[in-house]
């Protein structure tokens, strides 16, 4: 199966900053590839799919680049709500198989 | 708007089985082209796709639990269930439903809010 490996583990960013956040796959997964948030006691929720489509109702300070094995999702200005943790994950081979997240922290 | 609940114990006994259910409001479980998916999550650990149902029988289960997993859809209620066999302290994880817009090769959306399961050692 597809390893994906997210990094960093943890990323500390003033409010207001960009991050920037990257998925690597151990094999190319063309641009199936999608984002999801999730905060502490929440479900994940869906941000970009097909690698840089958002879905209905993310704002457009959240984008998503990359094909093949390297992706990046970039938050243009941190609002206090992007606080979370972000995880990838493939569909490009199956079975689906996602990173091990980017915790999101205020510095 | 499509919601999904999940249900069931919140502690399970070594070497029973664990069982879910996941209710669907807001949308029918019969919608064409929608399959209905059951994912999990260790303490500290990422995510992990366990298996995925359409309303009319057809599942995929993922290789490394296939042997112990049963995904099944009930109709009559908009609900499907994960009954996973033979638990151990490894099955301890929050375990979220979610539905697919597609058949295998798709993303995750929406997901329910998840219920802690935990097998004690």
């Amino acid at each position: 199966e597809i390893v994906m490996t997210q990094s960093p583990a943890t990323l500390s960013v003033s409010p207001g900053e960009r991050a920037t956040l990257s998925c690597r796959a151990s094999q190319s997964v063309s641009i199936n590839l999608a984002w999801y948030q999730q905060k502490p006691g929440q479900a994940p929720r869906l941000l970009i799919y097909g690698a840089s489509t958002r879905a209905p109702g993310i704002p457009a300070s959240f984008s998503g680049s990359g094909s093949g094995t390297q992706f990046t999702l970039t938050i243009s200005s941190l609002q206090s709500e992007d606080f979370a943790v972000y995880h990838c994950q493939q569909y490009n081979d199956w079975p689906p198989t996602f990173g091990q997240g980017t915790k999101v922290e205020i510095k | 708007q499509l919601q999904l609940q999940e249900s069931g114990p919140g502690l399970v006994k070594p070497s029973e089985t664990l069982s879910l259910t996941c209710s669907v409001s807001g949308g029918s479980i019969t919608t064409s082209s929608y399959y209905w998916g059951w994912l999990r999550q260790p303490p500290g650990k990422g995510l992990e796709w366990i298996g995925s149902a359409f309303y009319t029988g057809s599942t995929y289960y993922t290789p490394s639990l296939k042997s112990r997993i049963t995904i099944s859809v009930d109709t009559s209620r908009n609900q499907f269930s994960l009954s996973l066999s033979s638990v151990t302290a490894a099955d301890t994880a929050v375990y979220y439903c979610a539905r697919l817009p597609g058949e295998l090769f798709t993303w995750f959306d929406p997901w329910g809010q998840g219920t802690l399961v935990t097998v004690p050692s």
